[in-house]
């Protein structure tokens, strides 16, 4: 089982560019999120979903779209990029009878 | 301030020696509470649940204190390969966007 995969591993855009990354499970679980990562900031949730054709915000939503249109797949738009949406972005689901949570790999994106 | 807070370290500290985190978080109304492991551009991974009696995983204890509103994390007897950065999670179960995280302590065992 491959878990939580993410594409592309590594990204670098220019300010104004767009870029879709995408986020896949084989877990079968409802809740998946997005977040980015920035040196002493922690995660901080960009959107989540709980379940297909669901999607909300988190705490820093903002230049950002998703959307779930399969229970697989979780995808994180950025529309017009800037530089201040430089950072590592991970893609997670939860097991709900747990809270456990189980991250892809994350995707590095650097905006100049 | 920050919802969950943590002492970022660095912890630098020689292999066999017990080490202690701690992690503070502001929302009394929280349930569920985490231990991740971080290694160098990696992802977070779970190293622990954290119950109300406290628990231990090997090496690893954590334990829970509501009233302070804080959990900690020890290590003993520190290997290399514990070298990380640990982070803790609170959350506000089954609310599926609540779960914050801390920025994270880090930890060098040296031989």
């Amino acid at each position: 089982n491959a878990g939580v995969t993410q594409t592309p591993k590594f990204r670098v855009l220019k300010t104004g560019q767009s870029m879709t990354l995408l986020c896949a499970q084989d877990m079968n679980h409802e809740y998946m999120y997005w977040y980015r990562q920035d040196p002493g900031m922690g995660l901080r949730l960009i959107h989540y979903s709980v379940g297909e054709g669901t999607t909300a915000k988190g705490e820093v939503p903002d230049g950002y779209n998703v959307s779930r249109l399969k229970k697989q797949n979780f995808l994180l738009g950025l529309e017009s990029a800037a530089p201040s949406q430089t950072s590592v972005y991970f893609c997670a689901n939860r097991d709900p009878n747990t809270d456990t949570q189980y991250f892809g790999p994350g995707t590095r994106l650097t905006v100049l | 301030r920050k919802e969950v807070e943590q002492d970022p370290g660095p912890f630098n500290v020689p292999e066999g020696a017990t080490v202690a985190f701690n992690c503070t978080y502001s929302n009394s109304a929280s349930q569920s509470f985490f231990w991740y492991r971080q290694d160098c551009r990696k992802e977070p991974k779970l190293l622990m649940s954290v119950y109300s009696s406290g628990n231990e995983d090997g090496r690893f204890t954590a334990q829970l204190n509501r009233a302070s509103q804080y959990i900690s994390l020890l290590i003993r007897d520190s290997k290399l390969s514990d070298s990380a950065t640990y982070l803790c999670v609170v959350t506000k179960s089954p609310i599926a966007g609540d779960m914050r995280f801390g920025a994270g302590t880090r930890l060098t065992v040296k031989p």
